[in-house]
Protein backbone atom coordinates (compact mmCIF):
# COMPACT_ATOMS: atom_id res chain seq x y z
CA UNK A 1 0.00 0.00 0.00
CA UNK A 2 0.83 3.71 -0.63
CA UNK A 3 2.23 5.59 1.82
CA UNK A 4 -0.44 7.83 2.79
CA UNK A 5 -2.33 8.68 6.56
CA UNK A 6 -4.62 11.14 6.74
CA UNK A 7 -5.70 12.72 9.72
CA UNK A 8 -8.04 13.33 11.80
CA UNK A 9 -9.86 10.21 10.72
CA UNK A 10 -13.05 11.47 12.12
CA UNK A 11 -14.41 14.97 13.55
CA UNK A 12 -17.36 15.92 14.33
CA UNK A 13 -17.60 19.70 14.35
CA UNK A 14 -19.86 22.78 14.78
CA UNK A 15 -21.16 25.21 12.10
CA UNK A 16 -19.05 28.16 11.23
CA UNK A 17 -15.85 26.78 13.01
CA UNK A 18 -12.35 25.98 11.09
CA UNK A 19 -11.21 22.75 10.31
CA UNK A 20 -8.33 21.57 9.03
CA UNK A 21 -7.59 17.89 7.20
CA UNK A 22 -4.11 16.60 6.55
CA UNK A 23 -2.74 14.19 4.31
CA UNK A 24 0.75 13.39 4.62
CA UNK A 25 2.50 11.02 1.83
CA UNK A 26 6.23 8.93 2.05
CA UNK A 27 5.85 8.45 -1.60
CA UNK A 28 7.82 11.81 -2.35
CA UNK A 29 4.97 11.91 -5.30
CA UNK A 30 4.40 15.61 -6.45
CA UNK A 31 0.97 15.51 -7.00
CA UNK A 32 -1.38 15.34 -4.24
CA UNK A 33 -5.54 15.44 -4.77
CA UNK A 34 -8.33 16.28 -2.11
CA UNK A 35 -11.60 14.37 -2.96
CA UNK A 36 -15.02 14.31 -0.78
CA UNK A 37 -17.56 11.44 -1.55
CA UNK A 38 -21.27 11.66 -0.85
CA UNK A 39 -24.07 9.38 -1.19
CA UNK A 40 -25.73 10.01 -4.87
CA UNK A 41 -22.56 12.19 -6.02
CA UNK A 42 -19.63 9.35 -5.68
CA UNK A 43 -16.11 10.88 -5.46
CA UNK A 44 -15.67 14.72 -6.39
CA UNK A 45 -12.03 16.93 -6.54
CA UNK A 46 -11.70 19.79 -4.46
CA UNK A 47 -8.62 20.54 -5.10
CA UNK A 48 -5.10 19.71 -6.37
CA UNK A 49 -1.28 20.40 -6.08
CA UNK A 50 1.29 19.93 -8.47
CA UNK A 51 3.64 21.11 -6.55
CA UNK A 52 5.21 23.10 -3.27
CA UNK A 53 3.38 25.98 -3.43
CA UNK A 54 1.13 24.63 -6.46
CA UNK A 55 -2.29 24.41 -6.29
CA UNK A 56 -5.33 24.88 -8.30
CA UNK A 57 -9.13 24.50 -7.78
CA UNK A 58 -11.09 21.29 -8.73
CA UNK A 59 -15.04 20.83 -9.06
CA UNK A 60 -16.09 21.53 -5.80
CA UNK A 61 -13.93 24.03 -4.54
CA UNK A 62 -16.05 26.84 -2.78
CA UNK A 63 -15.56 26.97 0.70
CA UNK A 64 -12.34 25.19 1.23
CA UNK A 65 -8.26 25.99 0.90
CA UNK A 66 -5.35 24.22 0.63
CA UNK A 67 -1.81 24.92 1.06
CA UNK A 68 1.16 22.52 0.64
CA UNK A 69 4.76 24.13 2.53
CA UNK A 70 6.14 20.49 2.02
CA UNK A 71 6.43 17.80 -0.66
CA UNK A 72 4.91 15.49 1.97
CA UNK A 73 2.09 17.36 3.35
CA UNK A 74 -1.13 18.82 1.37
CA UNK A 75 -3.63 20.70 4.16
CA UNK A 76 -7.37 21.17 3.42
CA UNK A 77 -9.00 23.87 5.38
CA UNK A 78 -12.62 24.94 5.74
CA UNK A 79 -12.65 28.54 6.74
CA UNK A 80 -16.14 28.28 8.38
CA UNK A 81 -17.79 24.84 8.07
CA UNK A 82 -21.34 24.47 7.26
CA UNK A 83 -23.69 21.11 7.39
CA UNK A 84 -23.14 20.62 3.55
CA UNK A 85 -19.71 20.16 3.97
CA UNK A 86 -20.61 16.75 6.14
CA UNK A 87 -18.66 14.43 4.06
CA UNK A 88 -15.56 11.73 3.80
CA UNK A 89 -12.99 13.43 2.32
CA UNK A 90 -10.56 11.31 0.46
CA UNK A 91 -6.26 12.22 -0.16
CA UNK A 92 -4.53 10.77 -3.29
CA UNK A 93 -1.11 11.23 -4.88
CA UNK A 94 0.30 10.13 -8.29
CA UNK A 95 3.89 10.20 -9.60
CA UNK A 96 2.77 12.57 -12.78
CA UNK A 97 -0.31 14.19 -13.60
CA UNK A 98 -3.01 14.50 -16.13
CA UNK A 99 -0.83 12.67 -19.01
CA UNK A 100 1.21 10.71 -17.13
CA UNK A 101 0.77 6.84 -16.97
CA UNK A 102 0.36 5.76 -13.53
CA UNK A 103 -2.40 5.55 -11.12
CA UNK A 104 -3.54 7.78 -8.15
CA UNK A 105 -2.85 5.78 -4.69
CA UNK A 106 -6.06 6.87 -2.01
CA UNK A 107 -5.63 7.70 1.77
CA UNK A 108 -8.28 6.07 4.29
CA UNK A 109 -9.94 8.51 4.49
CA UNK A 110 -11.78 11.51 7.09
CA UNK A 111 -15.25 10.98 7.87
CA UNK A 112 -16.31 15.14 8.89
CA UNK A 113 -19.60 15.27 10.33
CA UNK A 114 -20.67 18.99 10.74
CA UNK A 115 -23.22 19.70 13.30
CA UNK B 1 -18.01 18.38 -18.29
CA UNK B 2 -17.08 14.94 -18.01
CA UNK B 3 -19.83 12.32 -17.19
CA UNK B 4 -19.38 8.85 -15.98
CA UNK B 5 -22.10 6.47 -15.52
CA UNK B 6 -21.98 2.62 -13.97
CA UNK B 7 -24.10 0.21 -14.82
CA UNK B 8 -25.75 -1.62 -12.77
CA UNK B 9 -26.16 0.32 -9.37
CA UNK B 10 -26.14 -2.81 -7.50
CA UNK B 11 -26.11 -6.50 -7.80
CA UNK B 12 -26.25 -9.60 -6.22
CA UNK B 13 -25.18 -13.26 -7.80
CA UNK B 14 -24.25 -16.56 -6.84
CA UNK B 15 -20.47 -17.32 -5.91
CA UNK B 16 -18.41 -18.72 -9.16
CA UNK B 17 -20.35 -16.62 -11.46
CA UNK B 18 -19.01 -14.78 -14.55
CA UNK B 19 -19.91 -11.34 -14.22
CA UNK B 20 -19.92 -7.57 -16.37
CA UNK B 21 -20.09 -4.11 -15.18
CA UNK B 22 -20.32 -1.59 -16.89
CA UNK B 23 -18.87 2.28 -17.87
CA UNK B 24 -19.14 4.87 -19.80
CA UNK B 25 -18.22 8.09 -20.01
CA UNK B 26 -19.36 11.16 -22.29
CA UNK B 27 -15.80 12.68 -23.23
CA UNK B 28 -13.35 10.49 -25.49
CA UNK B 29 -10.81 12.72 -24.46
CA UNK B 30 -9.57 11.09 -21.46
CA UNK B 31 -5.53 9.77 -20.83
CA UNK B 32 -6.97 6.73 -19.19
CA UNK B 33 -9.29 4.90 -17.34
CA UNK B 34 -9.14 3.29 -14.03
CA UNK B 35 -11.09 0.67 -12.13
CA UNK B 36 -11.20 0.65 -8.17
CA UNK B 37 -12.64 -1.41 -5.54
CA UNK B 38 -14.03 0.23 -2.28
CA UNK B 39 -14.89 -1.73 0.83
CA UNK B 40 -17.06 -0.28 3.35
CA UNK B 41 -16.28 2.68 5.56
CA UNK B 42 -12.46 1.92 3.72
CA UNK B 43 -10.16 3.80 0.97
CA UNK B 44 -10.22 2.79 -2.42
CA UNK B 45 -7.92 0.20 -3.95
CA UNK B 46 -6.73 1.04 -7.45
CA UNK B 47 -7.67 -2.83 -9.63
CA UNK B 48 -7.17 -2.16 -13.03
CA UNK B 49 -5.23 1.18 -15.19
CA UNK B 50 -5.98 1.06 -19.23
CA UNK B 51 -3.83 3.70 -21.32
CA UNK B 52 -5.98 5.42 -23.95
CA UNK B 53 -4.13 3.53 -26.15
CA UNK B 54 -4.88 0.06 -24.89
CA UNK B 55 -7.67 -1.91 -25.32
CA UNK B 56 -7.86 -4.29 -21.93
CA UNK B 57 -5.66 -5.07 -19.00
CA UNK B 58 -5.58 -7.85 -17.31
CA UNK B 59 -4.96 -9.08 -13.43
CA UNK B 60 -5.85 -12.18 -12.02
CA UNK B 61 -9.19 -12.87 -12.41
CA UNK B 62 -9.96 -9.54 -13.29
CA UNK B 63 -10.28 -8.20 -17.29
CA UNK B 64 -10.91 -4.27 -18.12
CA UNK B 65 -11.84 -3.29 -21.64
CA UNK B 66 -11.97 0.21 -22.85
CA UNK B 67 -13.27 0.98 -26.11
CA UNK B 68 -12.71 4.96 -26.20
CA UNK B 69 -14.18 6.20 -29.09
CA UNK B 70 -17.59 4.52 -28.01
CA UNK B 71 -16.95 5.93 -24.54
CA UNK B 72 -17.36 2.49 -22.74
CA UNK B 73 -15.46 0.30 -20.51
CA UNK B 74 -16.17 -3.06 -18.63
CA UNK B 75 -14.90 -5.19 -16.04
CA UNK B 76 -14.99 -8.84 -16.14
CA UNK B 77 -14.61 -10.38 -12.79
CA UNK B 78 -14.43 -14.55 -13.84
CA UNK B 79 -15.42 -17.05 -10.80
CA UNK B 80 -16.58 -14.58 -8.31
CA UNK B 81 -16.16 -15.47 -4.72
CA UNK B 82 -18.08 -13.94 -1.68
CA UNK B 83 -14.36 -11.75 -0.97
CA UNK B 84 -15.09 -9.99 -4.34
CA UNK B 85 -18.09 -8.41 -2.71
CA UNK B 86 -17.63 -4.44 -2.68
CA UNK B 87 -18.52 -1.43 -4.30
CA UNK B 88 -16.73 -0.82 -7.47
CA UNK B 89 -15.63 2.58 -9.52
CA UNK B 90 -14.47 3.63 -12.22
CA UNK B 91 -12.66 6.96 -12.91
CA UNK B 92 -11.59 8.57 -16.28
CA UNK B 93 -8.63 10.82 -16.22
CA UNK B 94 -9.34 13.67 -18.77
CA UNK B 95 -7.01 15.24 -21.24
CA UNK B 96 -9.51 17.80 -22.59
CA UNK B 97 -7.98 20.82 -20.68
CA UNK B 98 -9.28 22.21 -17.20
CA UNK B 99 -8.40 20.53 -13.44
CA UNK B 100 -6.70 17.62 -13.35
CA UNK B 101 -8.46 14.80 -11.24
CA UNK B 102 -10.08 11.89 -11.67
CA UNK B 103 -13.98 12.09 -13.01
CA UNK B 104 -15.74 9.33 -11.08
CA UNK B 105 -18.90 7.13 -11.41
CA UNK B 106 -21.32 6.62 -8.58
CA UNK B 107 -20.12 2.80 -8.60
CA UNK B 108 -21.42 -0.52 -8.68
CA UNK B 109 -22.41 -2.07 -5.36
CA UNK B 110 -22.17 -5.79 -5.85
CA UNK B 111 -22.66 -8.77 -3.39
CA UNK B 112 -21.57 -12.38 -3.93
CA UNK B 113 -23.90 -14.76 -2.09
CA UNK B 114 -21.73 -17.95 -0.62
Amino acid sequence: DAGITQSPRHKVTETGTPVTLRCHQTENHRYMYWYRQDPGHGLRLIHYSYGVKDTDKGEVSDGYSVSRSKTEDFLLTLESATSSQTSVYFCAISESGAAGTDTQYFGPGTRLTVL
Amino acid sequence: KQEVTQIPAALSVPEGENLVLNCSFTDSAIYNLQWFRQDPGKGLTSLLLIQSSQREQTSGRLNASLDKSSGRSTLYIAASQPGDSATYLCAVRDSGGGADGLTFGKGTHLIIQP
